[in-house]
C-alpha cells in the first residue's frame, strides 16, 4: 500500500526541541521531493518545508528558517523535521507529504494522517 | 507569498445540490492551482491540478475551473462522502500557498 506515516509528535515546552519522522512505503522514495505541511487547530494549511530527491536542496518557510532542519534517509524510505527552539505558534497537526511526478511540481498528491505537536509550558 | 482567499468559509447544502467554491489568488497563477478535500482528522486528499484536470479515481461530479487569479470548485451533484473542507493551493511559486478553507456541512 503506497503510505506515508508520521511519528514522534507530543507535547514540549516553549524553546524545546522535537524530532519528527515519517516512513513512507509502496513507491520509489528516492524518485521524489517530500515536504512537511502543517496546520496549527481550527486553522489551514501551511507549507513548512521541502527537500530534494537527492537531499541537496532544502527550503523553509520564512517563519521556521534558523529553527527546523529537514533530512531524508532514502536508504530507509525515511522523512525527517528537526525542530528546535520551538515556539507556541508552531502548535499543530504536521503532515508529511509528496510531491506527484506526473501532476505538476508542487502539488502534494500523497499525504500521511499526521502527527500532533503541540508546544506549551 | 502569494495569499489565496477562498469563499465562502463554510456553506449548509443538502445532497444531490450543486456546489461552487471560489479561491483567488492575489496575482496572476497561471493554471498552477491545486484543490484537496480533507475530512476530521485525516491528512488531505489531492482532487484536481492545474486548476481543472481530475486526479486518477476522483469521481467525475467534481470539476474545477478558472486561470490566472479566479478559480472555482464545483461538485455537481453533492454526495454525503463529500461533506468534508475544501482547500485550493497555488503551487505558481515559492512558498507553495493555501487558501483558508470552506467547510461544506449537511443542512
Amino acid at each position: 500500500e503506497v503510505q506515508l506515516v508520521e511519528s514522534g509528535g507530543g507535547l514540549d515546552q516553549p524553546g524545546g526541541s522535537l524530532r519528527l519522522s515519517c516512513a513512507a512505503s509502496g513507491f520509489t522514495f528516492s524518485n521524489y521531493w517530500m515536504n512537511w505541511v502543517r496546520q496549527a487547530p481550527g486553522k489551514g494549511l501551511e507549507w513548512v518545508a521541502n527537500i530534494k530527491q537527492d537531499g541537496s536542496e532544502k527550503y523553509y518557510v520564512d517563519s521556521v528558517k534558523g529553527r527546523f532542519t529537514i533530512s531524508r534517509d532514502n536508504a530507509k524510505n525515511s522523512l525527517y523535521l528537526q525542530m528546535n527552539s520551538l515556539r507556541a505558534e508552531d502548535t499543530a497537526v504536521y503532515y508529511c507529504t509528496r510531491v506527484g511526478l506526473t501532476v505538476g511540481s508542487g502539488v502534494f498528491d500523497l499525504w500521511g494522517q499526521g502527527t500532533r505537536v503541540t508546544v506549551s509550558s | 507569498a502569494i495569499r489565496m482567499t477562498q469563499s465562502p468559509s463554510s456553506l449548509s447544502a443538502s445532497t444531490g445540490d450543486r456546489v461552487t467554491i471560489t479561491c483567488r489568488a492575489s496575482q496572476d497563477i497561471s493554471s498552477s492551482l491545486a484543490w484537496y478535500q480533507q475530512k476530521p482528522g485525516k491528512g488531505p486528499k489531492f482532487l484536481i491540478f492545474a486548476a481543472s484536470t481530475l486526479q486518477s479515481g476522483v469521481p467525475s461530479r467534481f470539476s474545477g475551473s478558472g486561470s490566472g487569479t479566479d478559480f472555482t470548485l464545483t461538485i455537481s451533484c453533492l454526495q454525503s462522502e463529500d461533506f468534508a473542507t475544501y482547500y485550493c493551493q497555488q503551487y505558481y511559486s515559492y512558498p507553495p500557498t493555501f487558501g483558508g478553507g470552506t467547510k461544506v456541512e449537511i443542512k
